[in-house]
């Protein structure tokens, strides 16, 4: 069976653009949550999605946006860019809502911003 | 086998060794618990989880346990091997709030 697809897995940007991102989730998951990861640190919670609603969001600006779609795929968009958003973005997906399971994550989409 | 009482960055220790990786978390709340192996270029892959009503649970080669008392986690990895080398993350949750996830531990297993 496939596990998260992210794509793509590489993006490099400059300031001020703007970028969408995109997750695959495990076949029969339904719930799809967004992390950034900054060089050296554990990955940080921005979304999470169930049903296409959101149902958390991390400590983020509101400069990032995301969305599911009605065959549980997700889309996270993050508008004008700034050298700080570097990182590698990881999707992760599981069976349901809520977060007291566990959650299996993508190889993520890295992104330099210059 | 190599153990660390407290958090360190980085455990290195021989091929065959018993590994041992800590954890402490913030939240007396927290009542699920995950480990995490992430290897270079790759997301985080799911190693063992277990919740607050437990203290130990073992899997393929790992065993993790919790106590709760000292709000410490930890993950014993048997018979290190080669491909064990990664960084190692904890993270916590609690009903309604999102994974957060500990300082990673950085596992090299030299042969």
């Amino acid at each position: 069976d496939a596990g998260v697809t992210q794509s793509p897995t590489h993006l490099i940007k400059t300031r001020g653009q703007h970028v969408t991102l995109r997750c695959s989730p495990i076949s029969g998951h339904k719930s799809v949550s967004w992390y950034q990861q900054v060089l050296g640190q554990g990955p940080q919670f921005i979304f999470q999605y169930y049903e296409k609603e959101e149902r958390g969001r991390g400590n983020f600006p509101d400069r990032f946006s995301a969305r599911q779609f009605p065959n549980y795929s997700s889309e996270l968009n993050v508008n004008a860019l700034l050298l700080g958003d570097s990182a590698l973005y990881l999707c992760a997906s599981s069976l349901e809502g809520g977060y007291n399971q566990p959650q299996h994550f993508g190889d993520g989409t890295r992104l330099s911003i210059l | 086998g190599e153990s660390v009482g407290l958090h360190l960055p980085t455990l290195s220790v021989q091929e065959g060794d018993n590994s041992i990786i800590n954890c402490a978390y913030s939240n007396s709340a927290s009542d699920y618990f995950i480990w995490y192996k992430q290897e270079s270029g790759k997301g985080p892959q799911f190693i063992i989880d277990i919740r607050s009503n437990m203290d130990k649970r073992q899997g393929q080669r790992v065993t993790v346990l919790l106590n709760k008392t000292v709000k410490h986690l930890s993950l014993q990895i048997a018979a290190t091997q080669p491909g064990d080398s990664a960084v190692y993350f904890c993270a916590e949750t609690q009903a309604g709030t999102a994974l957060i996830f500990g300082k990673g531990t950085t596992l090299s297993v030299s042969s």
